[in-house]
C-alpha cells in the first residue's frame, strides 16, 4: 500500500526549534488525515488530524497543515522538546471505508 | 485517561497452533479494529468490527483469522493455524464513531511464530 508516504525516515532538531514532518498521499478519495506518535514498546499514539475542508488545525505545539491541489499535508512541532523524540506516523481515511493507511513513520530525535 | 489494553504482551507459539490475541477496547467506543506492523514494514489495517459484524477486511485478513466480541468488553482476533510470516506487532484499536474520529490504539501483542 502505497498511498501514503513519508520520504524522510529521521529527522534529526535541536531542542526549541521547530520540526516539520512530511507525507504525501495518493489518494484523491483521503479526506480525513491524521499524525500519531509512537514510542518503542507502545501502541500509537493520537496526535491532532484534519479533514480535508480544513488547511490548518492547530493544538498546543502541536499544528497540521493540509495542501489538498499538492496531496501534501505536514507537522509543526514547536519548540520540539526532547520527549517528542519518537516515530511519528501520517495516517489517511476516506469517506468509503473504515481503514486507516498508514505511512512508513519518520523518527523525530530531538537534541538537547 | 481510559486506554485499550491488549494482553498477552508477547506470545510465541508455534507454527500450525491457534492464537487468540485479546483486547479491552475504550468502553464507551463503537468501532474495533486490528491492525498489524510486521518487523521494518507499515502498519497494516487487517479488520473492523461494529455491531458485532465485521464492517471491513483486508485482503490479509483472509480464512485463517477470525474475531469475535464474545462479551460487553472483550475483542478477539483468533489466528488458527500460525504461520511464519503472522510474525508481527498486532494491535488493537477502537474510536467512538467508524470513519473522521481518530483511532486509540493498544500498546499491541508482539507475536513470534517459530
Amino acid at each position: 500500500d502505497q498511498q501514503v508516504k513519508q520520504n524522510s525516515p529521521s529527522l534529526s532538531v535541536q531542542e526549541g526549534r521547530i520540526s516539520i514532518l512530511n507525507c504525501d498521499y495518493t489518494n484523491s478519495m483521503f479526506d480525513y488525515f491524521l499524525w500519531y506518535k509512537k514510542y518503542p514498546a507502545e501502541g500509537p499514539t493520537f496526535l491532532i488530524s484534519i479533514s480535508s475542508i480544513k488547511d490548518k488545525n492547530e493544538d498546543g505545539r502541536f499544528t497540521v497543515f493540509l495542501n489538498k491541489s499538492a496531496k501534501h499535508l505536514s507537522l509543526h512541532i514547536v519548540p520540539s522538546q526532547p520527549g517528542d523524540s519518537a516515530v511519528y506516523f501520517c495516517a489517511a481515511g476516506s469517506p468509503n471505508d473504515y481503514k486507516l493507511s498508514f505511512g512508513a513513520g519518520t523518527t523525530v530525535t530531538v537534541r538537547a | 485517561e481510559p486506554e485499550v489494553t491488549q494482553t498477552p504482551s508477547h506470545q510465541v507459539t508455534q507454527m500450525g497452533q491457534e492464537v487468540i490475541l485479546r483486547c479491552v477496547p475504550i468502553s464507551n467506543h463503537l468501532y474495533f479494529y486490528w491492525y498489524r506492523q510486521i518487523l521494518g514494514q507499515k502498519v497494516e489495517f487487517l479488520v473492523s468490527f461494529y455491531n458485532n459484524e465485521i464492517s471491513e477486511k483486508s485482503e490479509i485478513f483472509d480464512d485463517q483469522f477470525s474475531v469475535e466480541r464474545p462479551d460487553g468488553s472483550n475483542f478477539t482476533l483468533k489466528i488458527r493455524s500460525t504461520k511464519l510470516e503472522d510474525s508481527a506487532m498486532y494491535f488493537c484499536a477502537s474510536s467512538v464513531q467508524g470513519r473522521s474520529s481518530p483511532l486509540h490504539f493498544g500498546n499491541g501483542t508482539r507475536l513470534t511464530v517459530t
